[in-house]
């Protein structure tokens, strides 16, 4: 089945720092992947989709400036927390579909903890 | 009212017992439905697409009511492995290949 690979798995930082997490399709091409963030007990909440050579289309309440999407090729997309906040962390996934109306396949996660 | 709606437990059941979750959605234009299972602090992996006329993979059955906009997963025979948080998914437009997820049913089978 279609592989995602996410890095890193878990990220502890001081507050103010800038944490970038890849998300890689291993074995198809994705010209749409998807970030979401999870809190404890709660359900994914996607954050924003991102399109391979445009850019990223943001869910409301989301800041674009605060979490910047680059989809650089079709099997690499990045998410950059810029200058994250305790508040930020969560545990954030990534996932790709290989095609229209299918299934998305997830990443390993990355578990973002902020001091 | 949230667009995808699952009770979020825990069911609490014992090592062979049939466990059925329903899981609505608000939006009747969805298109694909979806199950996931996702194990603590792990990721969501897919357990089974949901097609119209239902589906069966194992002990594990699922079904699609488009009248009344839910669906559901029935797990036969529960091991002690399936203990894990369900999901569905549902995607309302194929094109923008957007899913939205339920917060999840949390199961635990009991030996």
């Amino acid at each position: 089945g279609a592989v995602v690979s996410q890095h890193p798995s878990w990220v502890i930082c001081k507050s103010g720092t800038s944490v970038k997490i890849e998300c890689r399709s291993l074995d198809f091409q994705a010209t749409t992947m998807f970030w979401y963030r999870q809190f404890p007990k709660q359900s994914l909440m996607l954050m924003a989709t991102s399109n391979e050579g445009s850019k990223a289309t943001y869910e409301q309440g989301v800041e674009k400036d605060k979490f910047l999407i680059n989809h650089a090729s079709l099997t690499l997309s990045t998410l950059t927390v810029t200058s994250a906040h305790p508040e930020d962390s969560s545990f954030y996934i990534c996932s790709a579909t290989d095609r229209g109306g299918g299934p998305q396949h997830f990443g390993d996660g990355t578990r973002l903890s902020i001091l | 009212r949230k667009e995808v709606e699952q009770d979020p437990g825990p069911f609490n059941v014992p090592e062979g017992a049939t466990v059925a979750f329903n899981c609505t959605y608000s939006n009747s234009a969805s298109q694909s439905f979806f199950w996931y299972r996702q194990d603590c602090r792990k990721e969501p992996k897919l357990l089974m697409s949901v097609y119209s006329s239902g589906n069966e993979d194992g002990r594990f059955t699922a079904q699609l009511n488009r009248a009344s906009q839910y669906i559901s997963l029935l797990i036969r025979d529960s091991k002690l492995s399936d203990s894990a948080t369900y999901l569905c998914a549902v995607n309302r437009d194929p094109a923008a290949q957007k899913l939205v997820f339920g917060q999840g049913t949390r199961l635990t089978i009991n030996p």
